[in-house]
């Protein structure tokens, strides 16, 4: 079965430009969820979709949203981005919410944003 | 949100047992303790979780205290590839999983 699937790997922008990360969850997953990790900051839920819904949502700004799509798909995007959004951006997919609530995430290797 | 407590980093010797420990004294009756771990360069990896009994799977096995107000992480044979960030997570319903800093584990051959 394969793995959560991020793309890009890397990706480099200019302050004030906006991204779109985007992330394919393990086959038959409707769950999605996005974090970010920094160094100072660890690990840090964005949100949570779900059947192109979101469910659960993190203290990020508005210039952070999500999307869904009804293959589950699901895509970031940062818009006017600081230098502070510099990180790694994670997508985790889970089979939560189809009968077993707790079962584990399953997360990708990320895209590394920098932005200079 | 619950929060979780672990040492910033143990060391191990290759081949031998390594006991993570993690508390949790503010869990409520509905938290899954889950253990997450990162390796350098990758996404976190789910480990193993449990709710009140004693948890053994292929990588790890997981002792929860009577009063669930800690619980320890065991690698029965740690290996080079075990060096990692473990994280010890309280999750409920719904899959906002909050990462503290984790426990920094280095294996010594």
């Amino acid at each position: 079965k394969a793995g959560v699937t991020q793309t890009p790997r890397y990706l480099i922008k200019t302050r004030g430009q906006q991204v779109t990360l985007s992330c394919s969850p393990i086959s038959g997953h409707r769950s999605v969820s996005w974090y970010q990790q920094t160094p100072g900051q660890g690990l840090q839920f964005l949100f949570e979709y779900f059947s192109e819904t979101q469910r659960n949502k993190g203290n990020f700004p508005g210039r952070f949203s999500g999307r869904q799509f009804s293959n589950s798909r699901s895509e970031m995007n940062v818009s006017t981005l600081e230098l502070g959004d510099s990180a790694l951006y994670l997508c985790a997919s889970s089979s939560r919410g189809q009968g077993s609530y707790n079962s584990p995430l399953h997360f990708g290797n990320g895209t590394r944003l920098t932005v200079t | 949100d619950a929060k979780t407590t672990q040492p910033n980093s143990m060391e191990s010797n290759e081949e031998e047992p390594v006991h993570l420990p993690c508390n949790h004294s503010t869990i409520s009756g509905t938290d899954y303790i889950h253990w997450y771990r990162q390796l350098p360069s990758q996404g976190p990896e789910y480990v193993i979780h449990g709710l009140t009994s004693n948890v053994n799977n292929r990588m790890a096995s997981l002792a929860i205290a009577e009063d669930r107000k800690s619980s320890t992480l065991i690698l029965h044979r740690a290996t080079l590839r075990d060096a990692a960030v473990y994280y010890c997570i309280l999750s409920a319903y719904g899959n906002k999983l909050v990462f503290g800093a984790g426990t920094i584990l280095r294996v010594k051959s």
